[in-house]
This record gives C-alpha cells, sequence and structure tokens, in this order.
C-alpha cells in the first residue's frame, strides 16, 4: 500500500527557514498537500501541489516536488512563533483517498 | 464560522459501553470522513461517505460504525470501546472531486476507563 514518511521533529529560532521533508512511494500520485495541526485541533489545509508541477509558492510557503525521487518538501520563510506546530506530509493516488504521513513537529523557539 | 463542527470536543465512556460521536458540516459537501488519530501517528482513515454510499476502510475493526443520515450530518458509533480505542477522532469533509482539499472539524478526544 502506500506509505508517508516524514521526520518526527524540527526544531529552529525565530526569523530562520524551516524545511520539513516528505518521501513517499505512490508513483501514481496526483496531488499531494501540507496540513497544519495546532494543539488540540483539527488538522488545516496549508497548501497543496499538483504532481505535474515541480514548485509552488504561496507567501512565505514553498512547496518542491521532486517527482523522481518522490520527494516533497515544505519551506516556510521567516518562521514564527506561530508556526509552531505539527505539518503533515499527504498524498492523493488515482480514486484513492488521502494517505498521511505521522507529521513533523516544528518547534520555533524566540 | 465552523464549517465542520464535532460534539462533544471530549468525551468519557466506560470499556465496552456503546459511545457515538457526532460531525455536522455547512459546507454542503458531498463526502465526510472518519480518522482515527493516536499520539505521534497519522490519521488513520476508518471510513467515508460519498453521498449515501459507504466506504469502509478493509482494516476498520466491526467495532466501529456510521452512519449518515443527511448531507449535514454523520455519526460514528463505537459499539464495545475497548482500550485501545481511546484516540482523537476527526471528522473531515470535501467536495469529492479533482483537488479534494479535505476540511476537518476539531475532533473529539475519547477516553475509554
Amino acid at each position: 500500500g502506500e506509505d508517508v514518511e516524514q521526520s518526527l521533529f524540527l526544531s529552529v529560532r525565530e526569523g530562520d527557514s524551516s524545511v520539513i521533508n516528505c518521501t513517499y512511494t505512490d508513483s501514481s500520485s496526483t496531488y499531494l498537500y501540507w496540513y497544519k495541526q495546532e494543539p488540540g485541533a483539527g488538522l488545516q489545509l496549508l497548501t497543496y501541489i499538483f504532481s505535474n508541477m515541480d514548485m509552488k509558492q504561496d507567501q512565505r510557503l514553498t512547496v518542491l516536488l521532486n517527482k523522481k525521487d518522490k520527494h516533497l518538501s515544505l519551506r516556510i520563510a521567516d518562521t514564527q512563533t506561530g508556526d509552531s506546530a505539527i505539518y503533515f506530509c499527504a498524498e492523493k493516488g488515482g480514486y484513492s483517498t488521502l494517505t498521511f504521513g505521522k507529521g513533523t513537529m516544528l518547534l520555533v523557539s524566540p | 464560522d465552523a464549517m465542520v463542527i464535532q460534539n462533544p470536543r471530549y468525551q468519557v465512556t466506560q470499556f465496552g459501553k456503546p459511545v457515538t460521536l457526532s460531525c455536522s458540516q455547512t459546507l454542503n459537501h458531498n463526502v465526510m470522513y472518519w480518522y482515527q488519530q493516536k499520539s505521534s501517528q497519522a490519521p488513520k482513515l476508518l471510513f467515508h461517505y460519498y453521498d449515501k454510499d459507504f466506504n469502509n476502510e478493509a482494516d476498520t475493526p466491526d467495532n466501529f460504525q456510521s452512519r449518515r443520515p443527511n448531507t449535514s450530518f454523520c455519526f460514528l458509533d463505537i459499539r464495545s470501546p475497548g482500550l485501545g480505542d481511546a484516540a482523537m477522532y476527526l471528522c473531515a469533509t470535501s467536495g469529492g472531486q479533482g483537488v479534494e482539499k479535505l476540511f476537518f472539524g476539531s475532533g473529539t478526544q475519547l477516553s475509554v476507563l
């Protein structure tokens, strides 16, 4: 079945850039997503990328997709303490529903 | 304005005592999902409805059932909760086509005593 892997933890200082990485196995993935989960809350869609794109930028967020290596990354520029949360990578292949990774906890220190 | 509302926010039940979690949506979305999320794990899809069509994941235990009486509401019934069923239960909706953006509720944290 499909598998999505992420590193579990990332710590950065406020103002630095954060890069969260994700790998996936489903070669038929059509869309890839980044969701954010704050403590005690549901998941919130941050951004997504279509599989025929290699980059998407949305304000402070940059998504890079290397389809050959099945590698997805999320870069957050000028990281703020309010960005501290768990970030989930997810992929959708064909007619299937989304498969999520285990999440990367981002801790931003002042 | 909350678009996907889950009640209650916290639910405590006893081992083996049936419990129902509820979800409602104001988005008029076709698809409603139930996910189980345990600490430090990926959200795990239990089942979803596309309109009235029920789709059960192959590894969802029989102990978990769902009902969708209309477009707006969906319920998760746990017939005989075990200690291993303690988790956050997340409801989500989507339009069901194309990009399939999921909108999540805040979740119900279930404790089993």
